[in-house]
């Protein structure tokens, strides 16, 4: 099974700041690659899909990057309601998916 | 408007089995693929199960495979989980996920989760 890495696992940050978190896979998965928001008790909600391309009514400020092992999900201004935790997740192998562990962004 | 509207969970003894249900409304649900997602409390997020549109091809993670059944009714637009010999670690919200994005293959739509409680 493919393997994904997210780093960091936490990060404390403010309103207005840039975010940048990484997702690596184990082997290449070109740009099979999605960002999910999730937030306390609710599903998670697809933010970018195919490593760059946002979701219809996810905010501009979400932007995604990466191909091969290596991706990125940048938040260019962080918002209130920005607060939640982050997961990557490769469908390369469909439809043995995999998860990366997630990553909680919390308010500092 | 796209929804999935699962049902089913609650509380069983280890051994014991148990059937999810998904519901679909609001898009064609023999056009896409469906899948099983849970999250166990205070984790993150791990694959069970996937359907394709025409329950020709399915697939399991190593932890349930053999235990669960996925099938889907596309006459009835639902999606099923049955679970059998479940386990404590089993315990978790489990999601039913719309299979979208085309080729690039995402879950662009989910339900509210249902919960999934193995105990004794």
């Amino acid at each position: 099974d493919i393997q994904m890495t997210q780093s960091p696992s936490s990060l404390s940050a403010s309103v207005g700041d840039r975010v940048t978190i990484t997702c690596r896979a184990s082997q290449s998965i070109t740009t099979y690659l999605n960002w999910y928001q999730q937030k306390p008790g609710k599903a998670p909600n697809l933010l970018i899909y195919g490593a760059s391309s946002l979701q219809s009514g996810v905010p501009s400020r979400f932007s995604g990057s990466g191909s091969g092992t290596d991706f990125t999900l940048t938040i260019s201004s962080l918002q209130p309601e920005d607060f939640a935790t982050y997961y990557c997740q490769q469908t390369y192998s469909t439809p043995r998916v995999t998860f990366g562990p997630g990553t909680k962004v919390d308010i500092k | 408007e796209v929804q999935l509207v699962e049902s089913g969970g609650g509380l069983v003894q280890p051994g014991r089995s148990l059937r999810l249900s998904c519901a679909a409304s609001g898009f064609i649900f023999d056009d896409y693929a469906m899948h099983w997602v849970r999250q166990a409390p205070g984790k993150g997020l791990e694959w069970v199960s996937g359907i394709s549109w025409d329950s020709g091809s399915m697939g399991y993670a190593d932890s349930v495979k053999g235990r669960f059944t996925i099938s889907r009714d596309n006459a009835k637009n639902s999606l099923y989980l049955q679970m059998y010999s479940l386990r404590a670690e089993d315990t978790a919200l489990y999601f039913c996920a719309k299979v979208g994005c085309s080729g690039a293959s995402c879950y662009d739509h989910w339900g509210q989760g249902t919960p999934v409680t193995v105990s004794s």
